[in-house]
């Protein structure tokens, strides 16, 4: 693994379903993000962890919870998906938490019917 | 609140130059990054700013005004593969990134 990658790659999801984004990186960074990407919209935050162990809420929260166990795995979990949450899903990486450059993950593509 | 501005969308030739533009107000201002994305993929690092100034890297450039909050990203020599979209985000006091919702650069022959 180089980098940061995601998975699925897309998903299409039927209201109401549960479902687990994954997001690894083997950069040892300390710092990860999730974000959402929406049309005519700038990336949004979801949800972020400063460090292995602690998480905290992004601009976007309602509706999704994260978990880091560890420093390289960040999943993102939708627990009762919505149509609203058709989406384009980033996990990113920074080195520290303080607004380093953040690496980003190749993306899931989800849709929710 | 807090906003970042910048053009939908830009036209330009190859071989030629092109300046977006980003505006931005912010609670606190701690630096700004611009990333370029190409259609369907992930956004990529280009540059970071934090003093007044131009930062020349290659055939792409940036610049900031704190004072006027504004930042702009110069291409030069545009290539075809320059066509992408063009982010810029801000470092808030808080140390979050605000991100603008890009510029569109397409590139024509």
């Amino acid at each position: 693994i180089a980098g940061i990658t995601q998975a699925p790659t897309s998903q299409i999801l039927a209201a109401g379903r549960r479902m687990t984004l994954r997001c690894t990186q083997d950069m040892r960074h300390n710092a990860m993000y999730w974000y959402r990407q929406d049309l005519g919209l700038g990336l949004r935050l979801i949800h972020y962890s400063n460090t292995a162990g602690t998480t905290g809420k992004g601009e976007v929260p309602d509706g999704y919870s994260v978990s880091r166990a560890n420093t390289d795995d960040f999943p993102l979990t939708l627990a009762s998906a919505v149509p609203s949450q058709t989406s384009v899903y980033f996990c990113a990486s920074s080195e520290a938490s303080e607004g380093d450059t953040q690496y980003f993950g190749p993306g899931t593509r989800l849709t929710v019917l | 609140g807090q906003n970042i501005d910048q053009p939908t969308e830009m036209t330009a030739t190859e071989g030629a130059i092109v300046q977006i533009n980003c505006t931005y107000q912010t609670s606190g201002f701690n630096g700004l990054f611009w990333y370029q994305q190409h259609a369907g993929e992930a956004p990529t690092f280009l540059s970071y700013n934090v003093l007044d100034g131009l930062e020349e890297k290659g055939r792409f450039s940036s610049f900031l005004s704190r004072s006027k909050g504004y930042s702009y990203l110069l291409l030069k020599e545009l290539q075809m593969k320059d066509s992408a979209s063009y982010l810029c985000a801000v470092k808030d006091s808080n140390y979050q990134l605000i991100w603008g919702a890009g510029t569109k650069l397409i590139i024509k022959p």
